[in-house]
């Protein structure tokens, strides 16, 4: 398996825009996990979903904020508009539907907005 | 809530030396599970060990080992014969459990620089 892969891995925008953020979990996986990675906040939830549904989105800082999982294979992170504070490393993260709960982390998305 | 704190921001250890990295968490659970992740210059979240909390034995994998002691909350990892690639941020980390929520709750991470 090719892990879990995130696209794109850098993106820079100007305030304002839309930016969309994408993740491919590992297959068979069924939790999904979105995290925000800043030298102020350190490693921060934003959303999880379990078998497509979200289960806690608590950590999602504002409604600038969206995320969705249509299918098993694919989520999306939205921030419209974009502002700078919004730049961090943004990870995706899936694990199996089981107590034991070992997140595979994707290689992150570095998101720098102008 | 769930708190995990690494109370040593950075650490430097000589190569083949061994180190060791503190980290202690609070809750009223009673099962949960603990886990260290590296996170290297490349930015890539990898899993180092694991502990399941009833377990009393404490886990380790090759030069990784924990020391597990439930009732003071404490969870250090041991890394021994330090190796040049084992630099990099070290994350602790708390999974609470139970029906459909898996919460990982991190600390703020300590940076491990192992010197030549």
């Amino acid at each position: 398996d090719a892990g879990v892969i995130q696209s794109p891995r850098h993106e820079v925008t100007e305030m304002g825009q839309e930016v969309t953020l994408r993740c491919k979990p590992i297959s068979g996986h069924n939790s999904l996990f979105w995290y925000r990675q800043t030298m102020m906040r350190g490693l921060e939830l934003l959303i999880y979903f379990n078998n497509n549904v979200p289960i806690d989105d608590s950590g999602m800082p504002e409604d600038r904020f969206s995320a969705k999982m249509p299918n098993a294979s694919f989520s999306t992170l939205k921030i419209q508009p974009s502002e700078p504070r919004d730049s961090a490393v943004y990870f995706c993260a899936s694990s199996l539907r089981e107590r034991s709960g070992n997140q595979f982390f994707g290689p992150g998305t570095r998101l720098t907005v102008l | 809530a769930q708190t995990v704190t690494q109370s040593q921001p950075e650490m430097s250890v000589q190569e083949a030396e061994t180190v060791t990295l503190s980290c202690t968490y609070d809750t009223s659970e009673n099962n949960y599970y603990l886990f260290w992740y590296k996170q290297p210059p490349s930015r890539q979240m990898i899993l180092v060990i694991r502990q399941e909390a009833y377990k009393q034995q404490n886990a380790t994998e090759n030069r990784f080992s924990v020391n597990f002691q439930k009732a003071a909350k404490s969870f250090s990892l041991k890394i021994s014969d330090s190796q040049l690639g084992d630099t990099a941020m070290y994350f602790c980390a708390f999974l609470e459990g139970g029906g459909s929520n898996y919460k990982l709750t991190f600390g703020k991470g300590t940076l491990l620089t192992v010197n030549p």
